[in-house]
C-alpha cells in the first residue's frame, strides 16, 4: 500500500504571497490532519478533515485554510505569507477516531523570505 | 505550559546502553503515541497505547493511565536509534485524530 504523499517537498516563497500544499492519504483513509512544525513551537495541530468537512481546527489565524476532496486528498492554503510561516508542514492520514494510528507524510518544507 | 511534558529534552548515550524517555500529560486521554523523527523531517509512528505495555524489537512502551505517565525504553541502543522521539496524545475531550505533542527528546547514541 502506498504511503502518504505530500507535494511539493520544498518551497520558497516571498512575504505576502500565498501557497497551496497538497496531501494524498493512504488508500482507504478518509481522515487527513495537518500539522506545522517549527523550532520554536514544535509540532502544532492545524486542522483535520474527514469526509470533505473540517472536523477540528487548531489555534491558527484565518490565513490558514484547507479543504478535502471527494477522493480524500487534501490541500492547505496559507495566504499573505509571513516570515514566521516558515516551517515543515506535515500531513497525516488515518481512519476516523482516536483508536486509529496516524501515518505521516514526508512533509513540505516552506521557506518564506 | 504544554499539556504534554517530555523528559529529558536531550539525551546522549553510549552504544548498548538502556534508554528511557518519559512523557506525562495533564488530563484524560484516549490514546498516547510515540513517534520517531529523523533528520529530514519524516515521522514514523512507533507505538499507539491506551493501556499496558507494547514491545517491538528493542523498543518497549508502557503507560500508566492513573498516573498519566508513559515511558519509552530502548534496550541495547545503537547509533541508528539517534533521532528525535516525540510523545503525542489524543485527549478524551476532542474528537477525531487531533494530536497534542510534547517537545520531543533528541537522542544521540555514540558508537
Amino acid at each position: 500500500k502506498a504511503g502518504v504523499t505530500q507535494t511539493p517537498r520544498y518551497l520558497i516563497k516571498t512575504r505576502g504571497q500565498q501557497v497551496t500544499l497538497s496531501c494524498s492519504p493512504i488508500s482507504g483513509h478518509r481522515s487527513v490532519s495537518w500539522y506545522q512544525q517549527t523550532p520554536g513551537q514544535g509540532l502544532q495541530f492545524l486542522f483535520e478533515y474527514f469526509s470533505e468537512t473540517q472536523r477540528n481546527k487548531g489555534n491558527f489565524p484565518g490565513r490558514f485554510s484547507g479543504r478535502q476532496f471527494s477522493n480524500s486528498r487534501s490541500e492547505m492554503n496559507v495566504s499573505t505569507l509571513e516570515l514566521g510561516d516558515s516551517a515543515l508542514y506535515l500531513c497525516a492520514s488515518s481512519l476516523w477516531g482516536h483508536q486509529y494510528e496516524q501515518y505521516f507524510g514526508p512533509g513540505t518544507r516552506l521557506t518564506v523570505t | 505550559k504544554n499539556e504534554v511534558e517530555q523528559s529529558p529534552q536531550n539525551l546522549t548515550a553510549q552504544e548498548g546502553e538502556f534508554i528511557t524517555i518519559n512523557c506525562s500529560y495533564s488530563v484524560g486521554i484516549s490514546a498516547l503515541h510515540w513517534l520517531q523523527q529523523h533528520p529530514g523531517g519524516g515521522i514514523v509512528s512507533l507505538f499507539m497505547l491506551s493501556s499496558g505495555k507494547k514491545k517491538h524489537g528493542r523498543l518497549i512502551a508502557t503507560i500508566n493511565i492513573q498516573e498519566k505517565h508513559s515511558s519509552l525504553h530502548i534496550t541495547a541502543s545503537h547509533p541508528r536509534d539517534s533521532a528525535v522521539y516525540i510523545c503525542a496524545v489524543s485527549f478524551e475531550e476532542t474528537s477525531g485524530s487531533r494530536l497534542t505533542f510534547g517537545e520531543g527528546t533528541q537522542l544521540t547514541v555514540n558508537p
